[in-house]
C-alpha cells in the first residue's frame, strides 16, 4: 500500500518570505501523480499542483511550485512570497496509475498547518 | 462559475437518526467521490463513482450507502449515526477519468447529539 508522509504538522513564516513543506511517499509503482492541496480555515480543499511522476519536469502555479525527487521519494512544495491568504492546512497526495487497489485514488498524508504572520 | 455544492453546510442529528447529505455538481464530471474528514485529519475515502459504477472501500461501514441518481447529484446516506460518525463529509468530482485532480466541494460538518 501506499503511503505519504508530511512530517511537518506545523510551520510558520513572515508575509513575502519564502517556505518549503516536505512530503515523502513509498511507492513500488513508476508511474504515478503528486498533488498538493489546500484547506484554509473552515473553508473548501483546493488543488495548489499536481505532478506528473513521468515528467521530470518540477510543476509550477505562479508562486507555488516543487521540488520532484522521484529516486528520493520526495515531493516539497515551495511557496514564494507568501501572502496572509496562504494560511491553511496543505495535504500531500499521491495517485496511483498502475491498476490495483491505489488506482485513481488519492492517499493524503497528514497535513501541514501553515501560518503566514503579517 | 462551475462548482461542487454540498446541502446543508451543517447538520445536526441525534444518534441512531438517519440523516442524508447532497452533493450537486455544474462540472459534468463523470466522477464524484465521499470524503470523511475528522478534525485535524486527512480526508477518508468511503467510496465513489464511476459514472453510474458504484466503488465501495473495503473498510467503509455498512452504515454508509450512496446513491447517484443522475450526473449531476451524489447522495450520502449515513443508516443510523453513532458518535463517531461526527465529521466533515466532503464530495469531489472528477473528469474524464479517475486520474485527474478532484474538485471539492466546501463539506457538510455533522454533529450526531
Amino acid at each position: 500500500a501506499q503511503t505519504v508522509t508530511q512530517s511537518q504538522p506545523e510551520m510558520s513564516v513572515q508575509e513575502a518570505e519564502t517556505v518549503t513543506l516536505s512530503c515523502t511517499y513509498d511507492t513500488s509503482e513508476s508511474n504515478y501523480y503528486l498533488f498538493w492541496y489546500k484547506q484554509p480555515p473552515s473553508r473548501q480543499m483546493i488543488l495548489v499542483i499536481r505532478q506528473e511522476a513521468y515528467k521530470q519536469q518540477n510543476a509550477t502555479e505562479n508562486r507555488f511550485s516543487v521540488n520532484f525527487q522521484k529516486a528520493a521519494k520526495s515531493f516539497s512544495l515551495k511557496i514564494s512570497d507568501s501572502q496572509l491568504g496562504d494560511t491553511a492546512m496543505y495535504f500531500c497526495a499521491f495517485m496511483g496509475n498502475a491498476g490495483g487497489t491505489s488506482y485513481g485514488k488519492l492517499t493524503f498524508g497528514q497535513g501541514t498547518i501553515l501560518t503566514v504572520h503579517p | 462559475d462551475a462548482m461542487v455544492i454540498q446541502n446543508p453546510r451543517y447538520q445536526v442529528t441525534q444518534f441512531g437518526k438517519p440523516v442524508t447529505l447532497s452533493c450537486s455538481q455544474t462540472l459534468n464530471h463523470n466522477v464524484m467521490y465521499w470524503y470523511q474528514q475528522k478534525s485535524s485529519q486527512a480526508p477518508k475515502l468511503l467510496f465513489h463513482y464511476y459514472d453510474k459504477d458504484f466503488n465501495n472501500e473495503a473498510d467503509t461501514p455498512d452504515n454508509f450507502q450512496s446513491r447517484r441518481p443522475n450526473t449531476s447529484f451524489c447522495f450520502l446516506d449515513i443508516r443510523s449515526p453513532g458518535l463517531g460518525d461526527a465529521a466533515m463529509y466532503l464530495c469531489a468530482t472528477s473528469s474524464p477519468s479517475r486520474l485527474d485532480a478532484q474538485y471539492f466541494g466546501p463539506g457538510t460538518r455533522l454533529t450526531v447529539l
